[in-house]
């Protein structure tokens, strides 16, 4: 079968960092995706990690380690419009990607 | 450039209707996803088409359910006879051939409620 695990909830202030991590559990794995999506909009993509190690884009980072089936997606700098849900995802060969349940984030003044 | 083009929005609907929600892709993308989202399930494919072809449609419900995709640039999603626990967000996405796979476009869903 197939599983990914990340926290429900993680609660910030703004400036600070946090860090939302993703167990995964699956076969043929190919890669790992972030996506964020605000209450009441769409997902939309963040990051993706094909290989092992650290992808930087702007506040956010995306981590994977193959070997223990995790990843990491961190923000830095919080702000308050960052406030949202963030899903991993873990591409298939063969389908399409498996979303996790997401975790809310929520940063406050 | 025009995102992903849900329609409707909103429908409402009550238990035993019929329900086709439509989508719209990207120009040039070539694969198309369906979801559906709820508090308890989360985000869930559905099913997705590759070049306009059913790829994987394990995660259609039961047999209520079905989804064509007649050319690139329209696919639809019915539901015949709805129920009320089809109630939720259903989301379309489209991902391009020149990019990641992973990197999937949605578009702003249809929050179906069945009464």
């Amino acid at each position: 079968g197939q599983s990914l695990e990340q926290p429900s909830e993680v609660t910030a202030v703004e400036g600070a960092i946090v860090q939302i991590n993703c167990t995964y559990q699956t076969s043929g794995f190919y890669g790992l995706s972030w996506y964020q999506q605000h209450d009441g909009g769409a997902p939309t993509f963040l990051s993706y990690n094909g290989l092992d190690g650290l992808e930087e884009t702007g506040r956010f980072s995306s981590f994977l380690s193959r070997s223990d089936s995790y990843g990491y997606l961190l923000l830095q700098e919080l702000q308050m419009k960052d406030s949202a849900s963030y899903f991993c995802a873990v591409g298939q060969a063969g389908t399409a990607l498996i979303f996790g349940k997401g975790t809310t984030l929520s940063v406050s003044s | 450039d025009a995102g992903v083009i849900q329609s409707p929005r909103h429908e409402v609907t009550e238990m035993g209707q019929e329900v086709t929600l439509r989508c719209k892709p990207i120009s040039g993308h070539n694969s198309l996803f369906w979801y559906r989202q709820t508090m308890m399930r989360g985000l869930e494919l559905l099913i997705y088409f590759n070049n306009n072809v059913p790829i994987d449609d394990s995660g259609m419900p039961e047999d209520r359910f079905s989804a064509k995709m007649p050319n690139a640039s329209f696919s639809t999603l019915k539901i015949q006879p709805s129920e009320p626990r089809d109630s939720a967000v259903y989301f379309c996405a489209s991902s391009s051939p020149r990019g990641l796979r992973e990197t999937q476009y949605f578009g702003p869903g249809t929050r179906l409620l069945v009464l």
